[in-house]
């Protein structure tokens, strides 16, 4: 079975411009989170889906936006770049629904420098 | 608000021995998990061991295990006969099982096994 596949690995984006980030979740999976990890940190919680809806939001700006699709992949979206957003952005994939103890799976990530 | 202190940013251990890295949280929530992800320079966390807040033995997978001490508040990991593959960061991070979705990291223990 195929893990979390995410896409692209890596991305060269300038200051202003916008990125999509796109992610696809294990078979039988129906909730989706995104991280993003900055150089020397632990990951920090993004957004997550569960069932195509919001729920969860983690400390960014508007300029984050998510979106999961029928088929449960999912995009991230962030607009007007800044040389911070420069990170390794995670999604995870996992069963989801509340009182589960049940893991995330992780993708290897998309590697995004802003220049 | 929930937090996970990892107070060792990096360790060295000679191969075949073992080795415990710490993790100490905080929560007020009485019902959550806490997960130990390895990360490889390719970036995919990979997921290793969980213990539930209120299970009450010890989590154990294969080499890895988790020293829970509720009390003190801490999760830490030990691994048996360190192998060079090993090497890597290491997180650990804690989820309210009840109402949020989100993972909580913390800042890392980067491990190398010498041989």
């Amino acid at each position: 079975d195929a893990g979390v596949t995410q896409s692209p690995t890596h991305l060269i984006k300038t200051r202003g411009q916008q990125v999509t980030l796109r992610c696809s979740p294990i078979s039988g999976h129906k909730s989706v989170s995104w991280y993003q990890q900055v150089l020397g940190q632990g990951p920090q919680f993004i957004f997550q889906y569960y069932e195509k809806e919001e729920r969860g939001r983690g400390n960014f700006p508007d300029r984050f936006s998510a979106r999961q699709f029928p088929n449960y992949s999912s995009e991230l979206n962030v607009n007007a770049l800044l040389l911070g957003d420069s990170a390794l952005y995670l999604c995870a994939s996992s069963l989801g629904g509340r009182g589960t103890s049940t893991e995330a799976f992780f993708g290897q990530g998309t590697r995004l420098t802003v220049v | 608000a929930q937090k996970i202190t990892q107070t060792q940013p990096g360790m060295f251990v000679q191969e075949k021995e073992a080795v415990t890295l710490d993790c100490t949280y905080d929560t007020s929530d009485q019902s959550y998990g806490l997960f130990w992800y390895k990360q490889p320079s390719s970036g995919e966390m990979i997921f290793l061991i969980y213990q539930g807040s209120y299970d009450e033995q010890n989590a154990t997978e294969g080499r890895y295990s988790l020293n829970f001490q509720k009390a003190r508040k801490s999760a830490n990991l030990v691994i048996s006969a360190s192998q060079l593959g090993d090497s890597a960061m290491y997180f650990c991070a804690m989820r309210d099982l009840n109402s949020s979705y989100k993972l909580i990291f913390g800042s890392g223990t980067r491990l190398l096994v010498r041989p």
